[in-house]
């Protein structure tokens, strides 16, 4: 069974501040990781994924994360936060020994304050 | 190009009666997938189809059912609504199957309240 998960309901970081948003997952396959964004009123957005290659995949408004086999996981980074990144995030993965079903993780609400 | 469109925004019913949801793809993509987010079960799939065909399906009762039409357009339908099925239903579309890796681009959303 494949499952991700995302530890912290909600972080606070100040603006100008490194921020992470954390993600672990458990498959039975490689994954295929991915970050969404979604803003209040709206749908979500692809913010980047990893598929294979570099670990170190760079997304849409300068987010980046990291991927790592050993620790199984996928944190979300950014040097520095903007108030406008506030927002919920969400990691997602898709298991190819699991129907290739995407699942995703209960989402972490970034608040980033002035 | 046209994103992806969810119609009706929003939707109130009352307990036993069904509901049917619309979704119409970015042009050119074949796979819709459905999905169900609530603030205490975060966002759960409900299936995936591509090309008219059903490829996977989340575990949720068979009071969820949906269909693709050969325009690619999507639609959902739950009979028999419960309290519970109050959600945020959204959409998303891409070009290939979800398991091949393609980013998914997803609707607004139908806000669904059961009374």
């Amino acid at each position: 069974a494949q499952s991700v998960a995302q530890p912290e309901d909600q972080v606070n970081v100040a603006e100008g501040n490194p921020l992470t948003v954390k993600c672990t997952y458990s498959v039975s396959g490689n994954p295929y990781l991915f970050w969404y964004v979604q803003y209040p009123n709206r749908g979500l957005q692809f913010l980047l994924k990893y598929i294979t290659g570099d670990n170190l995949v760079k997304g849409s408004y300068g987010f980046e994360a990291e991927f790592n086999k050993s620790q199984t996981s996928f944190h979300l980074k950014k040097p520095s936060a903007l108030v406008s990144d506030s927002a919920l995030y969400f990691c997602a993965v898709r298991d190819a020994g699991a129907g290739n079903m995407l699942t995703f993780g209960g989402g972490t609400r970034l608040m980033v304050k002035p | 190009k046209a994103g992806v469109t969810q119609t009706p925004r929003y939707l109130i019913k009352t307990r036993g009666q069904q509901v049917t949801l619309s979704c119409s793809p970015i042009s050119g993509h074949r796979s819709v997938s459905w999905y169900q987010q609530t603030p205490g079960q975060g966002l759960q799939f409900l299936f995936e189809y591509f090309s008219e065909t059903q490829r996977n399906k989340g575990n949720f009762p068979g009071r969820f059912s949906g269909r693709q039409f050969s325009n690619s357009r999507s639609e959902m339908n739950v009979s028999t609504l419960e309290l519970g099925d109050s959600a945020l239903y959204l959409c998303a579309s891409s070009s290939q199957p979800t398991g091949e890796g393609e980013k998914l681009f997803f609707g607004s959303g139908t806000q669904l309240s059961v009374l």
